[in-house]
């Protein structure tokens, strides 16, 4: 069974720093992998997604990249901000055929003002 | 609709008793799935629908949770005597193609 791991599980940072968030997978045989955003009492947002062919994705100060041979992923954000502060969750999605994704549990992040 | 809806939001149920969380998928999704978040984890893969058809539901704890798309439509999560471990929250996700799945904000149930 393909299991996920994200570290560091929380993370506080003043404001304007540039973090990384780490995932990694067991099993490289993926479809695909996504970053989710999670705020309290809210569901998922999709950040970004990549496919397994792909090595990275941009979206505004976002940069998510993948290594799927090594099974890991980076989620990168630039210059942070207080209201990136929220729970960020990877997925992988296992080959063609299966449909569930297989959920990291998370990093917390904080950024103070 | 804009998004995912789901309700209730919040639900507190007596242990033992049947509870039916539903979710209303985006106009047009084919796909449907449902998900389990416990506290502090990555939410979990319980079932998944196309249309009508339940194609997997290997992450269905036991046999009291069962869950039903009958028009392809609306979806019913039920879980029969619940027990204080299916505390958790009940995400439900739409897509109109396999990449992208949209979560509805869940419910959160207690069990008392």
């Amino acid at each position: 069974k393909q299991e996920v791991t994200q570290i560091p599980a929380a993370l506080s940072v003043p404001e304007g720093e540039n973090l990384v968030l780490n995932c990694s997978f067991t099993d490289s045989a993926i479809y695909n992998l996504q970053w989710f955003r999670q705020d309290p009492g809210k569901g998922l947002t999709s950040l970004l997604l990549i496919q397994s062919s792909q090595r990275e994705q941009t979206s505004g100060r976002l940069n998510a990249s993948l290594d799927k041979s090594s099974g890991r992923s980076t989620l990168y954000i630039a210059a942070s901000q207080p209201g990136d502060s929220a729970t960020y969750l990877c997925a992988v999605r296992p080959p063609r055929g299966a449909n569930n994704l297989f959920f990291g549990t998370g990093t917390r992040l904080t950024v103070i003002p | 609709g804009a998004g995912v809806s789901q309700s209730p939001r919040y639900k507190v149920a007596k242990r033992g008793q049947d509870v039916a969380l539903r979710c209303d998928p985006i106009s047009g999704h084919v796909s449907l799935f449902w998900y389990q978040q416990a506290l502090g984890q990555g939410p979990e893969f319980l079932t998944y629908f196309q249309n009508e058809a339940q194609l997997d539901k290997s992450g269905l704890p036991s046999d009291r949770f069962f869950a039903e798309r009958p028009e392809g439509s609306v979806s019913t999560l039920k879980i029969q005597r619940t027990q204080q471990e299916d505390s958790a929250v009940y995400l439900c996700a739409s897509s109109s193609r396999a990449d992208t799945q949209y979560f509805g904000p869940g419910t959160r149930l207690t069990v008392l």
